[in-house]
């Protein structure tokens, strides 16, 4: 039980264009569903946080017209990323909880590989 | 906001050996400490946890330590074997409303057959 969905695993695209991910709870429903984003060799970094049906919590420096989340269902969050720059490239990836396996335990998807030409 | 500080960055043992890894949190509300294995390109993968009622849980050949007074925790794993080695990271949550998980640098272990 617990599996996260993460689709596209790997994304090339030009820069200036947007690029939908999304990450799907398969076998629960996610109470709260979290992004990160992850460069070579570094730590996990909160993006942002989504509960369904309501606007996404942001982490500070993260630009929230840049990095759309829309968190439509307790089991399918999307982010967009707007107006893509190599600077963007990094591996995306999305956790989700359900308060039936503990609210605070994360269960993540396999990640996004983003690659912005 | 809480801050994860985890040591060391990376560890090398023979097979066999024990490898202990130690972080420590700032914020004494914290009360959720996983730790996540992660392989080179994958999805970090929930590997024990613990929760600040509880001092000290193990799994097999993985155990976990907390010390709430200290705010610190440690993972300890006997007995290692080569497909132990990747990068483990530690984190912290302080519950409330949305469980943000606060994470580590991490720790790249690699197990010498």
């Amino acid at each position: 039980g617990a599996v996260v969905s993460q689709h596209p695993s790997r994304v090339i695209c030009k820069s200036g264009t947007s690029v939908k991910i999304e990450c799907r709870s398969l076998d629960f429903q996610a109470t709260t569903m979290f992004w990160y984003r992850q460069f070579p060799k570094q730590s996990l970094m909160l993006m942002a946080t989504s509960n369904e049906g309501s606007k996404a919590t942001y982490e500070q420096g993260v630009e929230k017209d840049k990095f759309l989340i829309n968190h439509a269902s307790l089991t399918l969050s999307t982010l967009t990323v707007t107006s893509a720059h190599p600077e963007d490239s990094s591996f995306y990836i999305c956790s989700a909880s359900s308060l039936r396996a503990g609210a605070d335990t994360q269960y993540f998807g396999p990640g996004t590989r983003l690659t912005v030409l | 906001g809480e801050n994860v500080e985890q040591h060391p960055s990376t560890l090398s043992v023979q097979e066999g050996d024990s490898a202990v890894i130690k972080c420590t949190y700032s914020d004494s509300a914290s009360n959720y400490f996983p730790w996540y294995k992660q392989e080179l390109g994958k999805r970090p993968q929930l590997i024990i946890d613990i929760r600040s009622n509880v001092g000290e849980k193990k799994d097999q050949r993985i155990a976990v330590t907390l010390n709430k007074t200290a705010k610190h925790f440690s993972l300890h794993i006997t007995e290692t074997q080569p497909e132990d080695s990747a990068v483990y990271f530690c984190a912290a949550s302080g519950g409330g409303s949305n469980y943000k998980l606060t994470f580590g640098k991490g720790t790249l272990l690699t197990v010498n057959p």
